[in-house]
């Protein structure tokens, strides 16, 4: 069947370092993956789309990666701040239907 | 701009009663409409899906149904609430346009049933 898996474990990091976040899938190629940001108490906000033809993408500190033979995608935040600390998803169109499917969400800290 | 509104913001329940909650968007027409479940410290749980005025689909079996009456607006609903019902309950939008199916939230109704 087909699975999303994100990194487990929360992640806690000191302001200005780098966060790196793992999307890992299962039995499927996307044709793009999408990552969105979810703060306690609040409904998920998209962030950024990368294709299946594109390595890496950018928007200000956020860097995304895709790499389709691994089956995985990398969100990296850099520079950090405490306004960065949230839950962040990642979705695939897994069925090619109008429906995404979630990964579980990693939960990043930011300490200052 | 979009906009999707979602109420209640909270809503207190006891077992064995009705669900009404309702969604609406603003700003575009024609879109892809969602329901999802949220457990506590758990990820998104798709309860149905539209695609448009009366097209409703049921992705997990439960006490829920949904109702597309208008192209915009979009309820969700139960006859008798379930402890298990208890949780997190948003809304979402895609365009039916543009081929990514990114989707676009609302604030959330937080459901306790007791």
């Amino acid at each position: 069947s087909q699975k999303i898996e994100q990194n487990s474990e929360a992640l806690n990091i000191q302001e200005g370092k780098t966060a790196t976040l793992t999307c890992n899938y299962t039995n499927y190629s996307p044709a793009y993956l999408q990552w969105y940001r979810q703060d306690p108490g609040r409904g998920p906000v998209f962030l950024l789309l990368i294709r299946e033809n594109e390595k890496e993408k950018r928007k200000e500190r956020l860097k995304v990666t895709f790499d389709t033979t691994l089956k995985q995608s990398l969100f990296h935040i850099t520079a950090s701040q405490p306004a960065d600390s949230a839950t962040y998803l990642c979705a695939l169109d897994m069925s090619n239907d109008y429906k995404l499917s979630f990964g579980a969400g990693t939960t990043v800290t930011v300490r200052a | 701009s979009q906009t999707i509104h979602q109420w209640p913001a909270t809503l207190v329940q006891p077992v064995g009663s009705p669900l009404s909650l309702e969604c609406t968007v603003e700003g575009t027409s024609n879109p892809n409409l969602y329901w999802y479940r949220q457990a506590a410290g758990r990820g998104l749980q798709l309860l149905f899906y539209s695609v448009g005025i009366g097209q409703i689909s049921s992705e997990v079996p439960q006490n829920l149904s949904a109702s597309r009456p208008q192209d915009r607006q979009f309820i969700l609903s139960s006859k008798k609430l379930l402890l298990s019902d208890s949780g997190f309950y948003l809304c979402a939008w895609s365009p039916t346009s543009g081929g990514t199916d990114t989707q676009y939230f609302g604030p959330g109704t937080r459901l306790t049933v007791l």
